[in-house]
């Protein structure tokens, strides 16, 4: 199984972008990840499935500031326009056969 | 719209059996598999199992020794199950549709372990 690396935190001023990375262990190129972003006081809620092509589908309602790209291992959350409502903590998630793994999450903080 | 809804009680006393519900809304639950995630205070997301409709099931193995998880079609719900509950197992619960991607999530529920 993969294991998930996130970094704890990150932040960005209003109106700027900022790109989140989710990091698959060695030898695990291959896996799709989801990104779920996670508001103050609120349930997860499902952003985008990201496939290791870098190809994207987001959830329903989810604005077009936010999109999902991969490189090797690594797979990215890019928000741009920040708002303050994208304050929260946004968790990776993949899958396989028998397993789900979350990463640990990373805090965002909008400046 | 689908949309999935919790329910249960909301406190739960160490060493009994916590049981929680999941109403599905929107979409058959033959359709889909369906899985728990349980989130503790402060904490990160952790995965409890999976469903299909056909009562196939698998469990994160920290946890596959207390919990079980079934189906009942003719309500479109699904239920979780733990046993011997302890105060590590205070969390808010979610039920959501797995499609390898957790794509909707239910609020979820708080359920806390305490004597």
């Amino acid at each position: 199984q993969p294991v998930l690396t996130q970094s704890p935190s990150a932040s960005a001023s209003l109106g700027a972008s900022v790109k989140l990375t989710c990091t698959l262990s060695s030898g695990h190129s291959d896996y799709a990840i989801a990104w779920h972003q996670q508001q103050p006081e609120k349930g997860p809620r499902f952003l985008m499935k990201v496939n290791s092509d870098g190809s994207h589908i987001k959830g329903d309602g989810i604005p077009d500031r936010f999109s999902g790209s991969s490189s090797g291992t690594e797979r990215y959350l890019t928000i741009s326009s920040l708002q303050f409502e994208d304050e929260g903590d946004y968790y990776c998630q993949t899958w396989g056969t028998g397993f789900q793994l979350f990463g640990e999450g990373t805090r965002l903080t909008v400046l | 719209q689908v949309q999935l809804q919790e329910s249960g009680p909301r406190h739960v006393k160490p060493s009994e059996t916590l049981s929680l519900t999941c109403t599905v809304s929107g979409v058959s639950i033959n359709s889909y598999y369906w899985s728990w995630v349980r989130q503790t205070p402060g904490k990160g997301l952790e995965w409890i199992g999976y469903l299909y409709y056909n009562e196939n099931t698998n469990f994160n193995p920290s946890l596959k020794s207390r919990a079980t998880i079934s189906v009942d079609t003719s309500k479109n719900q699904f239920s979780l199950r733990l046993r011997s509950v302890t105060t590590a197992d205070t969390a808010v619960y979610y039920c959501v549709r797995d499609l390898g991607a957790f794509d909707i999530w239910g609020q979820g529920t708080m359920v806390i372990v305490s004597p």
